[in-house]
């Protein structure tokens, strides 16, 4: 019972390097959304997908670009990845909006 | 601005003690409240949802309210164990196209036995 799957779950970058975060869920789900958790300040909503083919910003979309690959899959890409995007990376899906939401293992992620 | 502010931010208690989290919200305006556990260095677990029409919802050990009106909500826990030790985090839902979840930053829950 996989739930929500991402990979990598560890990934030292250097600055301006580039790098795609996967992301898989199993239960059929028509939401997908991709999270950050920084100390002192909780998870913060970075992209969504309402459903396949759909894509929104959430709250701290700067530096972040995202592919619903189908309905299973949403990746989250760093271009040019920054110090300031050293974090803990979340995925998460729900059935539809305003549904239950379950949450991958993490990816934990420094720039240096 | 919509805010999420847990009380207390840790907390430390022996075995078989019956607990209280608290949480309040900023803006009522909210179609759930989902409360997670986090261990450390893991992901969130849900825990609970309860909806803005209920007043409270139960699951085993855990019973959580919502007094959507006043922004607050509290997670019950009763007769803590070690294996509660987490954090607890909690998220009203603002919905929309999204699933709005705005998180606190959580309450560390030490239970010692």
């Amino acid at each position: 019972n996989a739930g929500v799957t991402q990979t990598p779950k560890f990934q030292v970058l250097k600055t301006g390097q580039s790098m795609t975060l996967q992301c898989a869920q199993d239960m059929n789900h028509n939401s997908m959304y991709w999270y950050r958790q920084d100390p002192g300040m909780g998870l913060r909503l970075i992209y969504y997908s309402a459903s396949e083919g759909t894509t929104d910003k959430g709250e701290v979309p700067n530096g972040y670009n995202v592919s619903r690959l189908n309905k299973r899959e949403f990746s989250l890409r760093l271009e040019s990845a920054a110090p300031s995007q050293t974090s803990v990376y979340f995925c998460a899906s729900s059935a539809q909006e305003n549904t239950e939401a379950f949450f991958g293992q993490g990816t934990r992620l420094t720039v240096v | 601005k919509q805010e999420v502010t847990q009380i207390p931010a840790a907390l430390s208690v022996p075995e078989g003690e019956n607990l209280v989290l608290n949480c309040s919200f900023t803006d009522s305006a909210i179609y759930n409240l989902q409360w997670f556990r986090q261990d450390p260095g893991k992901g969130l677990t849900s825990l609970l949802l309860i909806q803005s029409s209920q007043r409270e919802q139960t699951s085993g050990r855990l019973n959580a309210s919502l007094d959507k009106s006043s922004g607050r909500s509290t997670l019950y826990i009763a007769a803590s164990q070690p294996g509660d030790s987490a954090t607890y985090l909690c998220a009203p839902n603002y919905g929309g196209a999204t699933n709005k979840l705005i998180f606190g930053t959580g309450t560390l829950l030490a239970v010692q036995p």
